[in-house]
């Protein structure tokens, strides 16, 4: 059960666009297709912004979007905002039927 | 509107045991599974334990299995965490979280408590 790896760090200015990536096994983000997203501002609870790889949850800005090819997932933030600063971690169901978490990647908008 | 409220954390001594309690309201706590999620401090996001929506199911993280159990009581809408042999690695920050999806569950995480410290200090 070792976390999903994400990269520690991303940065954009506002406007534009980045990707987040996510990767994990065959047992969990490549075998299945229940990846999510979660943004979390620190000191408040997180918020799902993606699930099964590729959905939005009703009230989710469509500037949010992800995918996945093979062991990897992507989350993609377009138009970047100001209030999109914040910490981004995916997560994946696994072969034990368990949950696992990324890093975590902390986004900052120049 | 749906809240989650954590209650029970604290500051406990290694190898001492602590119940934390998740009470429900704003939706129907029977037809969702439960998921308990900790945060120790600045480190990321942990997924302990998921419980089904009717309790028959539980699975847990491999560092906590035989340590900690989670139970729900549907009739109270509660949803709890039993930590047994506290260790200092245990000190976060413990949410519970609901399913986005009713029975089966589809491992997304949906409403989230504040969440509730827990500091484990000899």
């Amino acid at each position: 059960q070792s976390a999903l790896t994400q990269p520690a760090s991303v940065s954009g200015s506002p406007g534009q666009s980045i990707t987040i990536s996510c990767t994990g096994t065959s047992s969990d983000v490549g075998g299945y297709n229940y990846v999510s997203w979660y943004q979390h501002h620190p000191g408040t609870a997180p918020k799902v912004m993606i699930y099964d790889v590729s959905n939005r949850p009703s009230g989710v800005s469509n500037r949010f979007s992800g995918s996945k090819s093979g062991n990897t997932a992507s989350l993609t933030i377009s138009g970047l905002q100001a209030e999109d600063e914040a910490d981004y971690y995916c997560s994946s169901y696994t072969s034990s039927s368990t949950l696992v978490f990324g890093g975590g990647t902390k986004l900052t908008v120049l | 509107q749906v809240q989650l409220v954590e209650s029970g954390g604290g500051e406990v001594q290694p190898g001492t045991s602590l119940r934390l309690s998740c009470e429900a309201s704003g939706f129907t706590f029977s037809r969702y599974g439960m998921h308990w999620v900790r945060q120790a401090p600045g480190k990321g996001l942990e997924w302990m334990a998921i419980m089904s929506s009717d309790g028959n199911k539980k699975y847990y993280v491999d560092s906590v299995k035989g340590r900690f159990t989670i139970s729900r009581d549907n009739s109270k809408s509660t949803l709890y965490l039993q930590m047994n042999s506290l260790r200092l690695e245990d000190t976060a920050v413990y949410y519970c979280a609901t399913d986005y999806c009713t029975s089966p569950s589809c491992y997304t995480l949906d409403y989230w408590g504040q969440g509730t410290l827990v500091t484990v200090s000899s």
